[in-house]
């Protein structure tokens, strides 16, 4: 799987957007982007992933470059409960027979301020 | 759904002691992984089961380590004998097929003293 790069550390306003950026220049043309986040004492939970073309869901969305090799993850209206670790993972397809792996990275530690 | 349930959600033990931990996955997921998080190394993935068979169990550390999915609601990861290097959080988690998402448990945090 291809790495990630992601900034160790960021704040973000409460009630502002959250942009979290990822860089993964090695990515492969069949493996997706997903975001994971962990807040403290919790594992980690699924926000969302993408191909090539933005996503969005009920948690946040997922801006892809036209050339795959950058994303950022939007928290459109940041709230203090969005306090946590994201991580940016890029995988091969998922299959019945094949890869499974998630490798989590040190992610992103993004702190909402009141 | 009450989620991934694991047990116990904190266990602290002696070195050398057996160590016994515990997952219920979601009902209906037949995937379950098992993590383990530490400061040093980070969300490392141990053993995978799919329909209750190992599927790649390369992460696990050393013979120390096992872990067994007797059936499709319940898997434990074994350390025996444990050591103070072993101290961290286990996470389990679960996921349906090929869908995208995998649901984590809370993760039993493990002090070996």
């Amino acid at each position: 799987d291809a790495k990630t790069t992601q900034p160790t550390s960021m704040d973000c306003a409460e009630g502002r957007a959250a942009n979290l950026p990822c860089n993964h220049s090695t990515i492969s043309g069949n493996e997706y982007v997903y975001w994971y986040r962990q807040i403290h004492s919790q594992g980690p939970q699924y926000i969302i992933h993408g191909l090539k073309n933005n996503e969005t869901n009920e948690m946040a969305s997922l801006i892809i470059t036209e050339d795959r090799k950058s994303s950022t993850l939007i928290l459109p209206h940041a709230t203090l409960r969005d306090t946590a670790v994201y991580y940016c993972i890029v995988r091969a397809p998922l299959t019945n027979f094949g890869n499974e792996k998630l490798t989590f990275g040190t992610g992103t530690r993004l702190t909402i301020i009141p | 759904d009450a989620g991934v349930i694991q047990s116990p959600r904190h266990e602290v033990t002696e070195m050398g002691q057996e160590v016994t931990l515990r997952c219920k996955p979601i009902s209906g997921h037949d995937y379950l992984f098992w993590y383990r998080q530490t400061m040093m190394r980070g969300l490392e993935l141990l053993i995978y089961f799919n329909n209750n068979v190992p599927i790649d169990d390369s992460g696990m550390p050393e013979d120390r380590f096992s872990a067994k999915m007797p059936n499709a609601s319940f898997s434990t990861l074994k350390i025996q004998p444990s050591e103070p290097r072993d101290s961290a959080v286990y996470f389990c988690a679960s996921r349906e097929g090929v869908r995208n998402e995998q649901f984590f448990g809370p993760g039993t945090r493990l002090t070996v003293l």
